[in-house]
């Protein structure tokens, strides 16, 4: 089975501009999670979504960021504009929600650079 | 507020030693809690967890982990390492209510001597 899918794996931008990253989580997952990892503050919880609504965006930075899943298949992270201060990895993950096991399903990451 | 407390940031060990990694935690319930690891440039890949039952809770790769609930700690243990576990280890706490939402750790680096 496919598991987490982001896109894109690497991204290098100026500062000012949008980026968009994507997160396809594994089908039949009805919860989906971004993450920010950087060095200075370790694995920060962005925002959470159960079935497609966004539960808790408490860990959002700031308004230029947000985070939108249309539906159970997708899920986007939009910073616009971009600061240096954004590069950082992003993580999706996903997992079986309501009957789910606590367990977390990680994608590879976005590792974002902005200039 | 839940928390995680990895007091390691770095523990370098040789090939074929044992290894232990500690971790704290602050949660206001029983705790659901979990030990992740990550390879470079890879996403987290889950070892271990403890729901509830028998405190000492068997993982992937030979690790295992102890629940101890006076000590507010949920340390990961392996026998002898392999140089393949070399990578960056973190534990985390979260609450099935809360919909899975975990709280991380910052992470203990390990490092394999030959």
């Amino acid at each position: 089975d496919a598991g987490v899918i982001q896109s894109p794996r690497h991204e290098v931008t100026e500062m000012g501009q949008e980026v968009t990253l994507r997160c396809k989580p594994i089908s039949g997952h009805n919860s989906l999670f971004w993450y920010r990892q950087t060095m200075m503050r370790g694995l920060e919880l962005l925002i959470y979504f159960n079935n497609n609504v966004p539960i808790d965006d408490s860990g959002m930075p700031e308004d230029r960021f947000s985070a939108k899943m249309p539906n159970a298949s997708f899920s986007t992270l939009k910073i616009q504009p971009s600061e240096p201060r954004d590069s950082a990895v992003y993580f999706c993950a996903s997992s079986p929600y309501p009957k789910n096991t606590g367990e977390l399903f990680f994608g590879e990451g976005s590792r974002l650079t902005v200039l | 507020a839940q928390s995680v407390t990895q007091p390691d940031i770095h523990i370098t060990v040789s090939e074929g030693a044992s290894l232990e990694l500690r971790c704290n935690y602050s949660y206001g319930a029983t705790p659901y809690l979990f030990w992740y690891v990550q390879s470079p440039g890879q996403g987290l890949q889950l070892l271990l967890k403890y729901f509830s039952g028998d405190t000492l809770v068997q993982g992937i790769k030979g690790f295992e982990a102890e629940f101890k609930r006076s000590q507010s700690s949920f340390n990961l243990r392996k026998p002898s390492v392999h140089w393949s576990d070399a990578a960056e280890y973190f534990c985390a706490v979260g609450a099935l209510a809360a919909g899975n939402k975990l709280t991380f750790g910052g992470g203990t680096r390990v490092l394999v001597k030959p």
